[in-house]
């Protein structure tokens, strides 16, 4: 168990929609990752949040976005859903140089 | 993109045996870390060593760095039909704009009873 959870398990949503997922972080850890983990995939970087703030981002269009709460719980928002969306979703909080995962977010694009 | 390459794709062993698992990256590093994941589930850390260090150990696991070949490699000794997973090394990129993992395709392991 690495302390972190993420909501919900499983999602079908279909081309054109939106979807928000969410993240609890490790109790102190001010930093969250988001990861996309197509399958077969190696999971990818798409952004991380330091205290509130986008600190960094991979090679994913502006329509994934993000938020990160007071209480370190943070949100990924993806909009006018693609097919190719469809993975396996990942947040990781940290306080130094290791990242705890948590369960991810199974998502289907249909 | 993905930094790093695992080899090979698939291990099959049998309980008790040595799994070895391999890693190349492609740029300099400051830390190395190896991650289990198991039946596309949340990724589990195994370990991480540093640039400056040569090989470490975390009970059966035993990794090493070799920094001028760019790879890196992760024994599992003794091995068990519970380490059966997919295990992914990931690089770090550490750079003014934030610090992301940078992860290979993964190595799928099966330990057989």
């Amino acid at each position: 168990e690495t302390g972190v959870t993420q909501s919900p398990t499983h999602l079908i949503k279909t081309r054109g929609q939106q979807v928000t997922l969410r993240c609890s972080s490790q109790s102190g850890h001010n930093t969250v990752s988001w990861y996309q983990q197509a399958l077969g995939q190696g999971p990818q970087f798409i952004f991380q949040y330091y205290r509130e703030e986008e600190n960094g981002r991979g090679n994913f269009p502006p329509r994934f976005s993000g938020l990160q709460f007071p209480n370190y719980s943070s949100e990924l928002n993806v909009n006018a859903l693609e097919l190719d969306d469809s993975a396996l979703y990942l947040c990781a909080s940290s306080l130094l140089d290791t990242q705890y995962f948590g369960p991810g977010t199974r998502l289907t694009v249909l | 993109s993905q930094q790093g390459e695992e080899d090979p794709q698939a291990l099959s062993i049998q309980e008790g045996e040595n799994a070895t698992m391999n890693c190349s990256y492609k740029t300099s590093i400051n830390n190395l870390q190896w991650y289990r994941q198991n039946s596309g589930r949340g990724l589990v850390h195994l370990i991480l060593i540093r640039s400056n260090e040569r090989e470490k150990h975390s009970g059966r696991l035993r990794v090493t760095l070799d920094t001028s070949k760019k790879s890196s490699s992760l024994l599992i000794t003794a091995s068990r039909a519970a380490d059966t997973a997919s295990y992914f090394c990931a690089t770090d990129a550490r750079s003014n704009s934030g610090y992301a993992l940078n992860f290979g395709k993964g190595t799928s392991l099966l330990v057989t009873p």
